[in-house]
């Protein structure tokens, strides 16, 4: 099967840079994404990546290494808004994905 | 365009009776996706459909549950008989073809209680 591991809450500053990783287990997959979800809402798409090394999409940016079967999310200039659960996913085959079980994220004044 | 449509968005029901969550997926994409999303067990999918066929139903819980999607634009997941333990935040989600986008697009969800 498939698994991944994220811990379960990160807190962090206005203005600040902070990670959050995720760890996986799988014996094949497409690529990993990363979701953002706000409190009693639907989960929204951040990124993706298919391939080793950083994707970077405005303040986020996410990384993957196959072969240490990890990968992180990167917030600068963290914003209040930040503050929400953040999912990472394996991709496979279909467009199947596989969440983990998500990180709370608090961005403190 | 109107995103990923669910309806109810929530919904009361007592132990026993059969409850039907439905869903519109974004018009034109070819994939749609049941999720269930619990504190305990996170987001978990439970169906799903590539061009209104059924792919992989492997996180189906139980009988219990059935999922249909009789054309490109409607999608319905049952529950008969309901039970407390079904309650949970349901959402569907709909994608282009897989390999044109991996991006998936979550509607609002239905917050289903069984009591």
């Amino acid at each position: 099967g498939q698994s991944l591991e994220q811990p379960s809450e990160v807190t962090a500053v206005e203005g600040a840079i902070v990670q959050i990783n995720c760890t996986y287990q799988t014996s094949g997959f497409y690529g990993l994404s990363w979701y953002q979800q706000h409190d009693g809402g639907a989960p929204t798409f951040l990124s993706y990546n298919a391939l080793d090394g950083l994707e970077e999409t405005g303040r986020f940016s996410s990384f993957l290494s196959r072969s240490d079967s990890y990968g992180y999310l990167l917030l600068q200039e963290l914003q209040m808004k930040d503050s929400a659960s953040y999912f990472c996913a394996l991709y496979n085959q279909g467009g199947k994905l596989i969440f983990g079980q998500g990180t709370e994220l608090s961005v403190k004044p | 365009d109107a995103g990923v449509i669910q309806s109810p968005r929530h919904e009361v029901t007592e132990m026993g009776q059969e409850v039907t969550l439905r869903c519109k997926p974004i018009s034109g994409h070819n994939s749609l996706f049941w999720y269930r999303q619990t504190m305990m067990r996170g987001l978990e999918l439970l169906i799903y459909f590539n061009n209104n066929v059924p792919i992989d139903d492997s996180g189906m819980p139980e009988d219990r549950f059935s999922a249909k999607m009789p054309n490109a634009s409607f999608s319905t997941l049952k529950i008969q008989p309901s039970e407390p333990r079904d309650s949970a935040v349901y959402f569907c989600a709909s994608s282009p073809m897989a390999g044109q986008s991996y991006e998936q697009y979550f509607g609002p969800g239905t917050r289903l209680t069984v009591t």
